[in-house]
């Protein structure tokens, strides 16, 4: 499965908001019912750290400026007002189907 | 809290094999399913392998085509990851990963760098 992930950078003022799209190239809608799709972001130098996992469940100590919606294909992941801390990659991951896969990661940096 | 450390990484010439370690703590090892996943330099991320919590099932990146092998040994609460006939390609920090809740990916550890070239 392909995970597409636009923009691939995102200038944000700090205080507004900053939205990425990820896209899979098939559903990912498991026989199970449930979508397996995740939220991950790397600051600079940093191993990546979790954030949404199943398209909206914020993982433990994630702030709640971080959401995430949709469903099948689509989905998109919303900060509602970036901080200076938000900045760095963020990635989407489908585990649904082997083999998991990553979308190529969007920048956000401060404008 | 749950740590994370590889080591093993390291230069090593095309065609050569190398073999990653990593140590877990904090945690019961022996409960949870482990990732490897890579990330060339400047480059995104990279699932490589997935080994179930007792050993018994292993996954593979499709473009790994059976050179690399994941085990563990949970009497160790340590992961290994055996690379054989590496490629210039193959240059990433490789980072160790705990399989969270719903199939996610829950705490990585910092990464080992390995570069491959002559």
């Amino acid at each position: 499965i392909v995970m597409t992930q636009t923009p691939l950078s995102s200038p944000v003022a700090l205080g507004q908001p900053a939205s990425i799209s990820c896209r899979s190239s098939q559903s990912l809608v498991h026989s199970n019912g449930n979508t397996y799709l995740s939220w991950l972001h790397q600051r600079p130098g940093q191993p990546p750290r979790l954030l949404l996992y199943k398209i909206s469940n914020r993982f433990s100590g994630v702030p709640d400026r971080f959401s995430g919606s949709g469903a099948g294909t689509d989905f998109t992941l919303k900060i509602s007002r970036v901080e200076p801390e938000d900045v760095g990659d963020y990635y989407c991951m489908q585990a649904t189907q082997f083999p998991w896969t990553f979308g190529q990661g969007t920048k956000v940096e401060i404008k | 809290q749950v740590q994370l450390v590889e080591s093993g990484g390291g230069v090593v010439q095309p065609g050569r094999s190398l073999r990653l370690s990593c140590a877990a703590s904090g945690f019961t090892f022996s409960n949870y399913a482990i990732h490897w996943v890579r990330q060339a330099p400047g480059k995104g991320l990279e699932w490589v392998a997935v080994i179930s919590f007792d050993g018994n099932k292993k996954y593979y990146a499709d473009s790994l085509k059976g050179r690399f092998t994941i085990s563990r040994d949970n009497s160790k609460s340590t992961l290994s990851l055996q690379m054989n006939s590496l490629r210039n390609e193959d240059t990433a920090v490789y980072y160790c990963a705990r399989a969270g809740e719903s199939l996610s990916i829950d705490f990585w550890g910092q990464g080992t760098l390995v570069t491959v070239s002559s």
